[in-house]
C-alpha cells in the first residue's frame, strides 16, 4: 500500500523555469492538498481539491497552478519559478467525509537559484 | 478563519523528564478536530495524537497526552518520560468537521532532548 507518493524528492531549478511536482494516492481519497513549509512559518496551504475536477485556492496560491483530472493524482505546477518558492512541499490526502486521518507524502525539497 | 498559535519556538527537556508544549487556537465552530504532529529531521509528518472537540476526555497515546481546554481554546501536548527520539519539530493543527474543511497548522516548536 503506497499511500501518498510525491515526486521528485529533490529538485534544483533556475529562476524562470517551470516544473511540476507530482502527487499520487492509492486510497481513493477525494480530498487532496498541497502545503509548503518554510522556516518559522509552519505548513501553509497552497491549493486543495475536494474531488476530481474541483480545485480551490489556499492561503498562498500565487505562482502555483493545480488540476485534478483523476481521483488519484493532484499535480502542482510552478509556472515561472522564483527564489521565494524555495521550500519543502507536502502533498496530503484524506477521505472527504470521514477523514479524521490525514495522510502526508514524504515531501519534495525544491531549491530555486 | 481559524488560526493556530504556537508561541514558543523552541523548548528543551532533560531525558526522562516531562515537557508540555502549548497551543492555542481560534475558531467559531463548535465541533472540530485538533492534532499534534511530530516532524523529525527526515521531515516525515507523523501524527502523534488527535482530539475530537465533542469528546470531554483528553486523548492519550502512550507517553503522549493532551490537555484540551475547549472554553479557553487551548490544546497542550504533554510528553512524559522524554526520550532522545522525541527530539523533533512539533506542529499543532486544527480542522473543522465539514467535509471540505482545511487543515490549519501552527508555526511549530522545536523540541530538543538533553541526555
Amino acid at each position: 500500500n503506497a499511500g501518498v507518493t510525491q515526486t521528485p524528492k529533490f529538485q534544483v531549478l533556475k529562476t524562470g523555469q517551470s516544473m511540476t511536482l507530482q502527487c499520487a494516492q492509492d486510497m481513493n481519497h477525494e480530498y487532496m492538498s498541497w502545503y509548503r513549509q518554510d522556516p518559522g512559518m509552519g505548513l501553509r496551504l497552497i491549493h486543495y481539491s475536494v474531488g476530481a475536477g474541483i480545485t480551490d485556492q489556499g492561503e498562498v496560491p500565487n505562482g502555483y497552478n493545480v488540476s485534478r483530472s483523476t481521483t488519484e493524482d493532484f499535480p502542482l505546477r510552478l509556472l515561472s519559478a522564483a527564489p521565494s518558492q524555495t521550500s519543502v512541499y507536502f502533498c496530503a490526502s484524506r477521505n472527504r467525509v470521514s477523514g479524521n486521518t490525514i495522510y502526508f507524502g514524504e515531501g519534495s525539497w525544491l531549491t530555486v537559484v | 478563519a481559524q488560526t493556530v498559535t504556537q508561541s514558543q519556538p523552541e523548548m528543551s527537556v532533560q531525558e526522562a523528564e516531562t515537557v508540555t508544549l502549548s497551543c492555542t487556537y481560534d475558531t467559531s465552530e463548535s465541533d472540530y478536530y485538533l492534532f499534534w504532529y511530530k516532524q523529525p529531521p527526515s521531515r516525515q509528518m507523523i501524527l502523534v495524537i488527535r482530539q475530537e472537540a465533542y469528546k470531554q476526555q483528553n486523548a492519550t497515546e502512550n507517553r503522549f497526552s493532551v490537555n484540551f481546554q475547549k472554553a479557553a481554546k487551548s490544546f497542550s501536548l504533554k510528553i512524559s518520560d522524554s526520550q532522545l527520539g522525541d527530539a523533533a519539530m512539533y506542529f499543532c493543527a486544527y480542522r473543522g468537521t465539514g467535509a471540505n474543511s482545511k487543515l490549519t497548522f501552527g508555526k511549530g516548536i522545536t523540541l530538543s532532548v538533553r541526555p
